[in-house]
């Protein structure tokens, strides 16, 4: 079946690069998203990325996409504390109101 | 611009209680959703409605029953509260499918039954 898998904790230092990873197994995706958790908030959509595009840069976010190994990831550059959040990766289906799969999340934990 | 505004943010049930999750939206989306977050894990889907007066299963909907008689509104009922319904709810809404567009989200009700 269907499901999104990802590591549950990542811990970087203050300036770093964050890297977090996703994998996928649905091929029929059209969509790719990251979402943001910020304590006691809702999630808040951060990028997405359409099925048939490699790469989305978007200031400090950058989104990779190898859809033959279904992996994505998402790279903060610069990771600042503000960044200290749960990240959420998501695979829909076009025109279904009701598929998309989340991940289990990642905690980022940012270290001074 | 409220967005998605679910009530209560806390709530404890003993089992066998019944109760309702308010969730209202101000951004005239026809499509609403619940979801449960349990620790460690992705959201589950539970109800979703395309618009007022449809509703619709999700991936986890037992237990639970939802109604949309307006647009703006996706009430979430409990009718006897198990322990295994301790979890976050997330009600979200999106302006078309939600495979095409994004979700807005609510801040979550964390609801305990003990």
């Amino acid at each position: 079946g269907e499901d999104v898998e990802q590591s549950l904790f990542l811990s970087v230092r203050e300036g770093d690069s964050s890297v977090i990873n996703c994998t996928y197994t649905d091929s029929s995706s059209t969509y790719l998203y990251w979402y943001k958790q910020e304590p006691g908030a809702g999630l808040q959509l951060l990028t997405y990325i359409f099925s048939n595009m490699d790469m989305k840069q978007d200031q400090r976010l950058t989104v990779l996409l190898n859809k033959k190994d279904k992996h994505l990831s998402l790279r903060i550059a610069d990771t600042q504390t503000g960044d200290s959040a749960i990240y959420f990766c998501a695979e829909s289906i076009q025109g279904s109101a009701s598929k998309i799969i989340f991940g289990s999340g990642t905690r980022l934990s940012i270290r001074p | 611009n409220a967005g998605v505004t679910q009530t209560p943010k806390f709530r404890i049930l003993k089992i066998g209680q019944s109760m309702t999750l308010q969730c209202t939206q101000d951004m005239n989306h026809n499509y609403m959703y619940w979801y449960r977050q349990d620790p460690g894990m992705g959201l589950k889907l539970i109800y979703y409605s395309v618009g007022a007066g449809i509703t619709d299963k999700g991936e986890v909907p037992n237990g639970y029953n939802v109604s949309r008689s307006t647009t703006e509104d996706f009430p979430l009922r409990l009718e006897l509260a198990a322990p295994s319904q301790t979890s976050v709810y997330f009600c979200a809404s999106s302006s078309g499918p939600a495979g095409d567009e994004k979700l807005f989200f609510g801040s979550g009700t964390q609801l305990s039954v003990l």
